[in-house]
This record gives structure tokens, C-alpha cells and sequence, in this order.
């Protein structure tokens, strides 16, 4: 059973360009949550996606957006790139629960120049 | 607004020896998770605590939850080289199905011979 899984591992932009992260969720996940990790932070949550929709989104500004798919996957699009944007980029998938455990994938290492 | 509080930031431990990591958090909440990360490595689930005076264990580890005073500890009895790494609590920030996590600030660990 394949786990949660992103691409691509690692990118490197310039400021003001656009980025676009993809995530495929666990097998029988409807759920995907998306993290951002700055150095030698803990992850921040950015949204979470259900059903094709954002439900929830954390403190970050519009230049975050996503989508998710019919089949679960989901994007992470990032526009007007800054340098502060330099992150892991966690994608979590889970069982549409309020207690399910969100499992977390390898991650996109983003660093913007 | 919802904040999540580990101490130690950094513990570094002889093998064999024991030591508990602290994790506090402000507001109610009775979904409590703990993940480890190794370096450049993404998150993996180590415990779920759902209720009050939850205790879950695995091995060397040891999660506890007291949901009264906003506390989880994870134990370490007798370290080994191979539990270092840094270790994340995260408190679930939201009721229903909506699962959005708040980190803590993480603990790294250093186990040394």
C-alpha cells in the first residue's frame, strides 16, 4: 500500500515566479491537508481540502492556493514567489474524521532565490 | 487562538538514562498527536491520544494525555542512538470532521553513547 506521496522533492524558484506542489494521498484518504515547515520550525497549517473544496484554511495569504482532484490528489500552487516562501512543503492525507490521524508524505523542499 | 508549547526546544540524553518531553497547549482540546521527524525526513505517527488520562506505548516511548491541566508528556526509558531525532506534539484545532493540527515548536533529541 503506497503511502502519501509528493512531487517534486526538491525545487528552486526566483522571487515573483509561481509553483505549483502535487500530493497523492493515501489509499482510501479522502482528505488532504497542506503544511508549510520553515527551518527548525514546526509545521504550519496552510488548508485542507475535502470534497474538491477548501474547508479550512490557516493564517496565509491568497498567494496560496489549491485544488483537489475527483480521485483525492490535490495541488498547492504558490504565486508571487518570496524568499520567505523557502519551506518544506508537507502534504497529509486522512479519513475524513475530526480524530483521524493525518499521515504525512515526504515532502517538496522549496527554495526561492 | 489556539498555541502549542514543547520544553525541552533541545534534550541531549546518555543512553540508558530516562527523560520526559513536556507539551502544553492553551485552549480545550481532547485530540492530542505525537510524530517524530528525522533530519530531512518527513513526519511519522507515533501516538493518537483521544481522552483524558489516555496512555499509549510503544517500545521506549510513552505518551500520556491530561486534558484538565492542557498536558501531554512522552516518556523515555532507557534511550538508545536511535531514538534521536526531533519530536512534534500537535493538538487537533478544530471540532467535527475538520482535523486542522497545530505543531509544537519540537523537541530535539541527541542520544548519546
Amino acid at each position: 500500500d503506497a503511502g502519501v506521496t509528493q512531487s517534486p522533492t526538491h525545487l528552486i524558484k526566483t522571487r515573483g515566479q509561481q509553483v505549483t506542489l502535487r500530493c497523492s494521498p493515501k489509499s482510501g484518504h479522502d482528505t488532504v491537508s497542506w503544511y508549510q515547515q520553515a527551518l527548525g520550525q514546526g509545521p504550519q497549517f496552510i488548508f485542507q481540502y475535502y470534497e474538491e473544496e477548501e474547508r479550512q484554511r490557516g493564517n496565509f495569504p491568497d498567494r496560496f492556493s489549491g485544488h483537489q482532484f475527483p480521485n483525492y490528489s490535490s495541488e498547492l500552487n504558490v504565486n508571487a514567489l518570496l524568499l520567505g516562501d523557502s519551506a518544506l512543503y508537507l502534504c497529509a492525507s486522512s479519513y475524513n474524521s475530526g480524530i483521524a490521524t493525518q499521515y504525512f508524505g515526504p515532502g517538496t523542499r522549496l527554495l526561492v532565490l | 487562538e489556539l498555541k502549542v508549547e514543547q520544553n525541552p526546544l533541545f534534550l541531549s540524553m546518555q543512553e540508558g538514562k530516562n527523560y520526559t518531553i513536556y507539551c502544553n497547549y492553551s485552549t480545550t482540546s481532547d485530540r492530542l498527536y505525537w510524530y517524530r521527524q528525522d533530519p530531512g525526513k518527513s513526519l511519522e505517527s507515533l501516538f493518537v491520544l483521544l481522552s483524558n488520562g489516555a496512555v499509549k506505548q510503544e517500545g521506549r516511548l510513552m505518551a500520556s494525555l491530561d486534558t484538565k491541566a492542557r498536558l501531554s508528556t512522552l516518556h523515555i526509558t532507557a534511550a538508545v542512538h536511535d531514538l534521536s531525532a526531533t519530536y512534534f506534539c500537535a493538538v487537533g484545532g478544530a471540532g467535527g470532521a475538520t482535523n486542522k493540527l497545530i505543531f509544537g515548536t519540537g523537541t530535539l533529541l541527541a542520544v548519546q553513547p
